[in-house]
């Protein structure tokens, strides 16, 4: 079992430069998430999903888009990098409805905006 | 709205002394809490939870926790430190219901001496 995996691991843009990071998870789970984590800042939520064909917005949502096409994936997208938007990118997935279950993470995307 | 603290931003043991990580909560309801470990380039790992009955939790890697409802405490611990454990923990809460957003804690690094 793979669990959650996210592509790439590194990457550097130039600011106004877009990307792509793609999670992709193989254990059927509902709800997937996007957070950055930033130094003393601990984990803040950019966008998440409670299934296929939804999104909403979480605490940070500007600059960022996402979509969830399939059940298993869970892109989030930059259209224009900001250096503001150096960070480190998790995601994460729950089963639905598990609000008593832990969430399983990728091992992040590092992404620094030049 | 829920929040998490962590005060303290580092803690220092000695090998083979007893560890404790701060963290206190608020939410309106019910507390799910969480804690996670961290290692470097690596994503967060749960630990433990706590969701109802027994204040004291067990969890992984001989580490357990003290969920205290008057004091809105939820301390990690573990009787006998190891090199091993130097990670940075974060604590984080939940209610039941909605999209089950979670809370994270700004983080704490703790660093076991030899």
């Amino acid at each position: 079992n793979a669990g959650v995996t996210q592509t790439p691991k590194f990457r550097v843009l130039k600011t106004g430069q877009s990307m792509t990071l793609l999670c992709a998870q193989d254990m059927n789970h509902e709800y997937m998430y996007w957070y950055r984590q930033d130094p003393g800042m601990g984990l803040r939520l950019i966008h998440y999903s409670v299934g296929e064909g939804t999104t909403a917005k979480g605490e940070v949502p500007d600059g960022y888009n996402v979509s969830r096409l399939k059940k298993q994936n869970f892109l989030l997208g930059l259209e224009s990098a900001a250096p503001s938007q150096t960070s480190v990118y998790f995601c994460a997935s729950i089963p639905g409805q598990g609000y008593n279950q832990p969430q399983h993470f990728g091992d992040g995307t590092r992404l620094s905006i030049l | 709205a829920q929040s998490v603290a962590q005060p303290e931003d580092q803690v220092n043991v000695a090998e083979g002394n007893p560890l404790t990580v701060k963290c206190t909560y608020s939410v309106s309801g019910n507390p799910y809490l969480f804690w996670y470990v961290q290692y470097p380039n690596r994503g967060l790992q749960f630990l433990l939870k706590y969701i109802t009955g027994d204040n004291l939790v067990k969890g992984s890697y001989g580490f357990e926790a003290e969920f205290n409802k008057s004091q809105t405490s939820f301390h990690l611990k573990k009787p006998s430190a190891l090199v091993s454990d130097s990670a940075l923990y974060f604590c984080a809460v939940t209610v039941a219901g909605g999209y089950q957003k979670v809370t994270f804690g700004t983080g704490t690094k703790l660093q076991v001496i030899p």
